[in-house]
């Protein structure tokens, strides 16, 4: 079946400090790959995507590219701020007409000032 | 900036007792989302539309869970009767038929069932 698996959590990093989040999946067919952020108490934000090999997505100075060699979509940030702050998921979908998410565990980021 | 309504935000009921949780997808939006999660967890797919009708509810608990969208448009989602278990974030998410498919979150309805 069709799977993600992401680092766990949680992880503490100071201001300025650069993010990784490592995401890795499974899947039968070639999966379009997404980053959600979640904030307390709030549904979850596209933030990133991409939808073939080596692409790469971006938004708000956060990266992640496409490695169906290594099936990964870790995500990548320079330079995090205490705004980052959140819970972030890593997803895929399939093409077809269910084109469903399949959602890791999520990895709770907390920024420190 | 268009966005997906739910209602309530916030829902306590007690144990054997119906609850019901409203969606009113992003405008022009053919198919539409319920996803569950516990805390601590990623989100899962309940039921998923495609206009009126029923794409995928394989994960739908379906002797106490029940959900509609009789116009193609907004949804209910209903629990009766409610376990101590279904405690958690229902959320509800819509996409365009056309690609490129990005699903659009509402704030979901927290349930506590005591």
């Amino acid at each position: 079946g069709n799977s993600v698996t992401q680092m766990e959590g949680p992880v503490t990093l100071s201001e300025e400090a650069f993010l990784t989040i490592n995401c890795t999946y499974t899947a039968t067919g070639y999966p379009s790959l997404f980053w959600y952020v979640q904030y307390p108490g709030e549904g979850l934000q596209l933030l990133l995507k991409a939808t073939k090999a080596d692409d790469k997505g971006s938004n708000k100075g956060f990266e992640a590219t496409y490695r169906k060699e290594t099936t990964s979509f870790h995500l990548e940030k320079g330079s995090v701020q205490v705004s980052d702050s959140a819970v972030y998921f890593c997803a895929l979908s399939l093409s077809g007409s269910a084109r469903q998410l399949t959602f890791g565990s999520g990895t709770q980021l907390t920024v420190l000032p | 900036e268009a966005e997906v309504a739910q209602s309530p935000r916030y829902k306590i009921t007690e144990k054997s007792q119906a609850v019901a949780f409203w969606c009113d997808p992003i405008s022009g939006h053919a198919t539409l989302y319920w996803y569950r999660q516990i805390l601590g967890q990623g989100p899962e797919l309940l039921v998923q539309f495609q206009d009126e009708s029923v794409v995928d509810d394989s994960q739908l608990p379906k002797d106490r869970f029940s959900a509609e969208r009789l116009k193609g448009v907004d949804s209910t989602l209903k629990i009766q009767p409610a376990e101590l278990g279904d405690s958690a974030m229902y959320l509800c998410a819509s996409s365009a038929s056309g690609g490129p498919y990005e699903q659009y979150f509402g704030p979901g309805t927290r349930l506590t069932v005591t």
